[in-house]
């Protein structure tokens, strides 16, 4: 099945730094999306990104899907940032979201 | 506009207990899907449910089955309980009219002692 790596796997940041998350899947995929686990469990979506750039406050995010890999980018971080990033695909030709391995970032004051 | 609702948040059992979980789906969706998230890992995708009938299912044993009513809503329940199926439930929604991108619940938190 397909493979779907993030990095890096811990991130520490000072607040207002800016940070790069990756994520690189090993087969091609119809679409992409990115979440944010807060402390509580609670996965907020962040993108749906199949191709492409979008962008929404300070968080941006970028998908080559030719190369097979997708970028979140977090400019001026805050405490409230922190938590787990997870980006998932669809696997299996239906509904079925195959998550990554997740970026468990940290922001201090 | 209401999201995904779960219940209940937090529920313990003992080994051999079955339990039965909720959700609610956002409203104008008809596609519920499940996951399992143990500690420290991510989602697992147990199954998905369309039309009131289990379409695609992840690898999870038979003690795992669903249902979905007429109102979109779903269960998710799990007979002859293990210690290891300790973990976050998650349900998300989509609408099958839409795009793919599925919406998650708060989960419920089930331990099994």
């Amino acid at each position: 099945g397909i493979q779907v790596e993030q990095s890096p796997p811990d991130l520490i940041l000072q607040e207002g730094a800016n940070s790069t998350l990756r994520c690189n899947f090993s087969d091609s995929v119809n679409n992409l999306q990115w979440f944010h686990q807060n402390p509580w469990g609670q996965l907020i979506n962040l993108f749906y990104i199949p191709s492409g750039t979008k962008q929404n406050g300070r968080l941006s995010a970028t998908t080559v899907a030719t190369e097979r890999y997708s970028l979140l980018y977090i400019s001026s971080s805050q405490t409230t940032d922190s938590g787990v990033y997870f980006c998932a695909v669809p696997t299996g030709g239906g509904n079925k979201l195959t998550f990554g391995t997740g970026t468990q970032l940290k922001v201090e004051l | 506009d209401a999201g995904v609702t779960q219940s209940p948040t937090h529920l313990i059992k003992t080994r051999g207990q079955q339990v039965t979980l909720r959700c609610s789906p956002k409203s104008g969706h008809d596609t519920v899907c499940w996951y399992q998230q143990a500690l420290g890992q991510g989602p697992q995708f147990i199954f998905q449910y369309y039309e009131e009938e289990e379409r695609q299912r992840g690898n999870f044993p038979d003690r795992f089955s669903g249902h979905q009513f007429p109102n979109y809503s779903s269960e998710l329940n799990v007979n002859a309980l293990l210690l290891g199926d300790s973990a976050l439930y998650l349900c998300a929604s989509r609408s099958s009219g839409g795009t793919d991108t599925q919406y998650f619940g708060p989960g419920t938190r089930l331990t099994v002692l």
